[in-house]
């Protein structure tokens, strides 16, 4: 079975600095999808970034940046020049290809906290 | 275009009563997804459907059953509630084409169990 382990429950950063949050998971399958979602206090959970497993180049959506290392497991969140409104939960989740897309596993999330 | 919806956002049941979750999709989307999300469990996936179909169901037990309308729309249903059942339930809705497609989530129904 598919798991996926963020080991940071809280995370702090100050306006305008960089931060990263981690994510490792574990499979034996080879094709996957690896996504970061973030919940904003208001609840409403929102696709940060999207990775898909067969493409070496780490993805970027303008601030939000990932690291995949595919042989390490590992899938971590770089956030730059981070704002007040990045201030939210934050999980990894996985999804097999060859199954449903519906089933997201999702880690158990990181607190992240904007300071100004 | 609207956002995926659920209602209600609030309830309040009491232990052995069922309980009834709506969610509407995106236009367009075919695909709805269930999630609990619990403080000590996190996020665990429930079912999914797709065409009014069952196609994926995550280790619940048979007290969580959902179902799929002809306009993509869902409902989840719990009976004999238990206290445990306390939690925020979401729902997505996703093109559900052969590749991944973004999910989006509804903004939940937080259902508390007396």
């Amino acid at each position: 079975a598919q798991t996926v382990t963020q080991s940071q429950p809280e995370m702090s950063v100050q306006e305008a600095e960089t931060v990263t949050l981690s994510c490792t998971y574990d499979t034996s399958e080879s094709n996957y999808y690896l996504f970061w979602y973030k919940q904003p206090p208001s609840r409403q959970m929102i696709l940060v970034i999207r990775q898909e497993a067969y493409k070496q180049q780490n993805a970027t959506e303008n601030r939000f940046s990932v690291n995949f290392q595919k042989a390490a497991k590992s899938f971590s969140l770089k956030i730059s020049d981070s704002q007040l409104g990045d201030t939210a939960m934050y999980f990894c989740a996985f999804m097999g290809y060859g199954g449903s897309q519906g089933n997201l596993i999702f880690g158990k999330g990181t607190k992240l906290s904007v300071k100004p | 275009k609207a956002g995926v919806t659920q209602t209600p956002r609030y309830l309040i049941k009491t232990r052995g009563q069922q309980v009834t979750l709506s969610c509407s999709p995106i236009s367009g989307h075919r695909s709805v997804s269930w999630y609990q999300q619990t403080p000590g469990q996190g996020l665990q996936f429930l079912f999914e459907y797709f065409s009014e179909t069952q196609r994926n169901k995550g280790n619940f037990p048979g007290r969580f059953s959902g179902r799929q309308f002809s306009n993509s729309r869902s409902e989840m249903n719990v009976s004999t509630l238990e206290l445990g059942d306390s939690a925020l339930y979401l729902c997505a809705s996703s093109l559900a084409v052969r590749t991944a497609a973004e999910q989006y989530f509804g903004p939940g129904t937080r259902l508390t169990v007396t």
